[in-house]
């Protein structure tokens, strides 16, 4: 799997958009970009995926550049419970190996009141 | 999302004893799970792939006779730590495969040897 990099570190201010960056330079055509996060003691939580356009859900967007070679992940309205380490990965689908996940440092993001 | 179950949330063992955690999958059938250590401020680490029905798939430096893995069906894998150790002392997380691609994660287990 390609390998990811991630600040260690972020603040955001409660109500305003948190913007997580990775860049993943030596991702292949066929790895999809990984959003998980996980609050302090418990399991990660999935957030968002993409292969190479843009996709948004009720948690959050996921913004890939046209090279790939970085994506942004947006909380739009950032609240308390955000507050998590965000983990990117990059990964293949379909077959067993590429489903092994591995996870890097991540992003502590504090949001604060 | 699929539901992935942990059980024990949490256990403490006296050091030598053997220690069973059980991963669920509750509303689908996983033919792969995966099984994490997670220490203190750090990320989580890969221990092994549990395949329904076969041996297990460790990682490197992991040692497959001290974390026994059973995955005898394809809504249960077991992780036993064996003769358990202080330094054993960690959060173990499973994660269950969906339809070969979404990897859904358990609340994990803290684990204290004493």
């Amino acid at each position: 799997d390609a390998k990811t990099t991630q600040p260690t570190s972020m603040d955001c201010a409660e109500g305003r958009a948190a913007n997580l960056p990775c860049n993943h330079s030596t991702i292949s055509g066929n790895e999809y970009v990984y959003w998980y996060r996980q609050i302090h003691s418990q399991g990660p939580q999935y957030i968002i995926h993409g292969l190479k356009n843009n996709e948004t859900n009720e948690m959050a967007s996921l913004i890939i550049t046209e090279d790939r070679k970085s994506s942004t992940l947006i909380l739009p309205h950032a609240t308390l419970r955000d507050t998590a380490v965000y983990y990117c990965i990059v990964r293949s689908l379909g077959e067993t190996s590429g489903s092994r996940l591995t996870f890097g440092e991540g992003t502590q993001l504090t949001v604060n009141p | 999302g699929a539901v992935v179950s942990q059980h024990p949330s949490w256990v403490i063992c006296k050091s030598g004893t053997s220690v069973k955690i059980e991963c669920r999958s509750l509303d689908f059938q996983a033919t792969t799970m995966f099984w994490y250590r997670q220490f203190p401020k750090q990320s989580l680490m890969l221990m092994a792939t549990s395949n329904e029905g076969s041996k297990a798939t460790y990682e490197q430096g992991v040692e497959k006779d001290k974390f026994l893995i059973n995955h005898a069906s394809l809504t249960l894998s077991t992780l036993t730590v064996t003769s358990a150790h202080p330094e054993d002392s960690s959060f173990y997380i499973c994660s269950a495969l969906v339809m070969n691609t979404e990897a859904f994660f358990g609340q994990g287990t803290r684990l204290t040897v004493v």
